[in-house]
């Protein structure tokens, strides 16, 4: 199966700046069959983007996916408050899908 | 707007078999070329991806859990279900049922299991 890791594990950042969160795939992700999730405490995560780079519907235009093969990155322009949370890259190009350990973006 | 919903009990005794179903509303579990599927968190930790059925009846399961894994749907019901064998503490977590193509674009709230005795 195909491993995900996501870096940093921890990114603390202010109100306004900017996030880039890494996920890099053991071996590479067949059509960049990559989606990227946000995650609240107690909630369902969310899904933000699809095929890499396709946000889903009702996600701002301030999250944006690349990347392909082995390296993907989610950027968030401009942090709002509500932004910050756990967000998780999953692949579904492979059977099973799996998904990164997360990266937690909190408040500096 | 489709919305899923699971349901089952909270506590489960370690050995036996974990059952969950997922009523799904808004929506006909027939219609479209959906996966529907199972994904569990354990408390503090990331996600796992169970396995998956279509509407035909075919499925896939995790490798590390298909010998355990039964994932099944009822479309009289507008309902699919994830029966779990041979428990362990180890499967304690709060599981999900979603909507997927491959990507997940629709999550039910989520359920919390417990195994212990």
């Amino acid at each position: 199966e195909i491993v995900l890791t996501q870096s940093p594990a921890t990114l603390s950042l202010s109100p306004g700046e900017r996030a880039t969160l890494s996920c890099g795939a053991s071996q590479s992700v067949s059509s960049s069959y990559l989606a990227w999730y946000q995650q609240k405490p107690g909630l369902a995560p969310r899904l933000l983007i699809y095929d890499a780079s396709s946000r889903a519907t009702g996600i701002p235009d301030r999250f944006s996916g690349s990347g392909s093969g082995t390296d993907f990155t989610l950027t968030i322009s401009r942090l709002e408050p509500e932004d910050f949370a756990v967000y998780y890259c999953q692949q579904y190009g492979s059977s099973p899908g799996t998904f990164g350990q997360g990266t937690k973006v909190e408040i500096k | 707007q489709v919305q899923l919903q699971e349901s089952g009990p909270g506590l489960v005794k370690p050995s036996q078999t974990l059952s969950l179903t997922c009523t799904v509303s808004g929506g006909s579990i027939s219609s479209g070329s959906y996966y529907w599927s199972w994904i569990r968190q354990p408390a503090g930790k990331g996600l796992e991806w169970i396995g998956r059925i279509y509407t035909s009846g075919s499925t896939n399961y995790n490798p590390s859990l298909k010998s355990r894994v039964t994932i099944s749907v009822d479309t009289s019901k507008n309902q699919f279900s994830l029966k779990l064998s041979s428990v362990t503490a180890a499967d304690t977590a709060v599981y999900y049922c979603a909507r997927t193509y491959g990507y997940i674009f629709e999550w039910g709230q989520g359920t919390l299991v417990t195994v212990s005795s």
